[in-house]
């Protein structure tokens, strides 16, 4: 049964930063790329970040470019999401998904984890 | 604003047919395969079509997807009770360095 994972969200200041961790089982992790997706309260989804199986292909949302850094880790069946500079609107839901796809770092988003819930306020 | 256009709502009885429209421009639906996913309240969203019109195994017939030139649409034919949720269409933008778009959202009511 693939099992996502997530960790790390809390209440942080703005301008402080924090890492987002994602723990995955019941699939060849090193197979299969990797997303970040985010929903603010009562809001809609935002794609946030994507990392292909090799980390050869990375890719971010303009909103979030050079603050968050996406990363994997093989060894440890973990994704990983640097976020720092934080602010207001990085509040939300984040959630951990699944690629389809090793390199293609397209939305097929075939399972998602619970999320972890990042508030940035002061 | 969302860079996929969708209605905000939508609704139908028990047994009807609905569709739910997607919007976007030529770096995205234009050239580029569409997905589909509902989220129910309080739950991860959950893939309903992939590559514009293939269902994942487990996901009723009764859900078709659709796409031509800039545009998509998700249909539902004999609507049920728990199809009321938030339904998000999705797509791979070929702008500036590549990057995911989602539409807003469609909320649909099940009368």
């Amino acid at each position: 049964e693939v099992q996502l994972v997530e960790s790390g969200g809390g209440l942080v200041q703005p301008g402080r930063s924090l890492r987002l961790s994602c723990v995955a089982s019941g699939f060849t992790f090193d197979d299969y790329a990797m997303h970040w997706v985010r929903q603010p309260p009562g809001k809609g989804l935002e794609w946030v970040s994507g990392i292909s199986w090799n980390s050869g292909r990375i890719a971010y949302a303009d909103s979030v470019k050079g603050r968050f850094t996406i990363s994997r880790d093989s060894a440890k069946n973990s994704l990983y999401l640097q976020m720092n500079s934080l602010r207001a609107e990085d509040s939300a839901l984040y959630y951990c998904a699944k690629g389809m796809d090793y390199n293609d770092l397209g939305p097929w988003f075939d399972y998602w984890g619970q999320g972890t819930l990042v508030t940035v306020s002061s | 604003q969302s860079v996929l256009t969708q209605p905000p709502s939508a609704s139908g009885t028990p047994g009807q047919r609905v569709t739910i429209s997607c919007s976007g421009s030529s770096s995205n639906i234009g050239g580029n395969y569409v997905y589909w996913f509902h989220q129910l309240p309080g739950t991860a969203p959950k893939l309903l079509i992939y590559r514009n019109n293939q269902r994942p195994s487990g996901v009723p017939d009764r859900f078709s997807g659709s796409k031509s030139g800039t545009s998509a649409s998700l249909a539902i034919s004999g609507l049920r009770s728990e199809d009321e949720a938030d339904y998000y269409c999705a797509a791979w933008d070929d702008s500036l360095s590549g990057h995911v778009v989602f539409g807003g959202g469609t909320q649909l009511t099940v009368l």
